[in-house]
């Protein structure tokens, strides 16, 4: 079956742009992920939803970012007034099974985001 | 306050040998710990998770160690290709909680 996708795969906005990124996760899965990675780093958790719900956002920098799960299946991270260090991959992840049971992740390819 | 460190930014090793890679933590209690591969330009791909309880954990050419005393994981791959080439990272869960914790990764190449 199909994985994780995301898009678009690559996004360049100015700076002060508002900007989307989709996430389709695999059909069925519980918990999904959004994890942003800079280059020569590892993801760095962002926010995690288990079906609609958002149960933890602690990871979003802060308030410009935000991110829904309206229907528990498609999600989209917004940043709004899109700065410099904002530029960074961002990865989304689903989990057939609710997050701290023990699920692998599956990884979409990232949205790479350049804000000039 | 919590820290993930994985053994140098790169490994180099020959063709056939076994990689080693090293996930060190510390200010953490994981229920479990995860091991992903990642090529440029791709997401993460998950290779193996080992539980607290578990001390070991294999796949194929792949074994994991976990030695919570020493708080510790240990990452091999015998018999190593060129293909085996790429970053791998640890990431470390807590249970019941949304987030995975990842290290910063260890980059391998396999030389022919």
């Amino acid at each position: 079956g199909a994985g994780v996708s995301q898009s678009p795969r690559y996004k360049v906005a100015k700076r002060g742009q508002d900007v989307a990124l989709r996430c389709d996760p695999i059909s069925g899965h519980v918990s999904l992920f959004w994890y942003q990675q800079a280059l020569g780093q590892g993801p760095e958790f962002l926010t995690y939803f288990q079906n609609e719900a958002q149960l933890d956002k602690s990871g979003l920098p802060s308030d410009r970012f935000f991110a829904e799960r309206p229907e528990g299946s498609v999600s989209t991270l917004k940043i709004q007034r899109t700065q410099q260090e904002d530029s960074a991959v961002y990865l989304c992840a689903s989990s057939l099974v609710s997050s701290g049971t023990g699920g692998e992740q599956y990884f979409g390819p990232g949205t790479r985001l350049t804000v000039t | 306050s919590q820290k993930i460190e994985q053994n140098s930014e790169a490994l180099n090793i020959q063709e056939g040998k076994t990689a080693t890679l090293t996930c060190n933590y510390t200010n953490y209690s994981p229920a479990y710990l995860q091991w992903y591969r990642q090529d440029p330009g791709r997401g993460p791909v998950f290779l193996l998770l080992i539980r607290e309880n578990e001390k070991e954990k294999r796949k194929e050419r792949l074994k994991v160690t976990f030695d919570t005393t020493l708080k510790q994981s240990l990452f091999h791959i015998t018999a190593s290709q060129p293909a085996d080439s790429a970053t791998y990272l640890c990431a470390l869960d807590a249970a019941n909680a949304g987030k995975s914790t990842f290290g910063d990764g260890t980059t391998l190449t396999v030389k022919p």
